[in-house]
């Protein structure tokens, strides 16, 4: 099975901040990356999908780059909504595959 | 509108087979673009990607947990149910059902656009 890894597993950023989260994959999976974004208590919600498309309705200062196996997942300008843990997902061979996740917090 | 509800218990005992629910509307599970995954979240750790069944059938499960896991669907009912055997408790956690969808130029390689609110299932005796 293909392996994701995150990092930073967190970080502390101001607002109006560039935030950027990383994503590897453990082999070539395309384009075929997604970010989500879960707060506390709640369900996850799709932000991203192949790896640069932002879903309809999010916000324009979320945004993904990459392929292969190297990602990116940049917050232009940080936002106290943005609070949350930022997981990327990828699907290869039948198997869905979530990363450890990022928290980010305000500083 | 496409809402996802999981139901089931709440509570389960050491070694018993848990069955969970997820009650779909505003999408048909025959539909060939989507399909729907279960996915859960020990609390305070990360999401961790279950099993999932597609529009034509075909079933696919954690390879650390595929002999615990069956996942079927009954189309009439607009159901999914995923039944876990052995519970134990680490397996305590928030289940989540969420659709897979997928573009006309990625299929089957998708995303979980929408999600159910979740259900906690706790095991202890």
């Amino acid at each position: 099975d293909i392996q994701m890894t995150q990092s930073p597993s967190s970080l502390s950023a101001s607002v109006g901040d560039r935030v950027t989260i990383t994503c590897q994959a453990s082999q070539d999976i395309s384009n075929y990356l997604n970010w989500y974004q879960q707060k506390p208590g709640k369900a996850p919600k799709l932000l991203i999908y192949d790896a640069s498309n932002l879903e309809t309705g999010v916000p324009s200062r979320f945004s993904g780059s990459g392929s292969g196996t190297d990602f990116t997942f940049t917050i232009s300008s940080l936002q106290p909504e943005d609070i949350a843990t930022y997981y990327c997902q990828q699907y290869d061979n039948l198997v869905f595959t979530f990363g450890p996740g990022t928290k980010v917090d305000i500083k | 509108q496409v809402t996802l509800k999981e139901s089931g218990p709440v509570l389960v005992k050491p070694t018993e087979t848990l069955t969970l629910t997820c009650t779909v509307s505003g999408f048909s599970l025959s539909n060939a673009r989507m399909g729907v995954s279960w996915i859960r979240q020990p609390p305070g750790k990360a999401l961790e990607w279950l099993a999932h069944i597609f529009s034509n059938d075909e079933k696919s499960y954690s390879t650390s947990l595929k002999s615990r896991l069956t996942i079927s669907k009954d189309t009439s009912k607009s159901q999914v149910v995923l039944t876990m055997t052995n519970m134990d408790p680490v397996d305590t956690a928030t289940y989540y059902c969420a659709r897979m969808s997928c573009s006309s130029t990625s299929c089957p390689r998708g995303y979980f656009d929408y999600w159910g609110q979740g259900t906690l299932v706790t095991v202890s005796s």
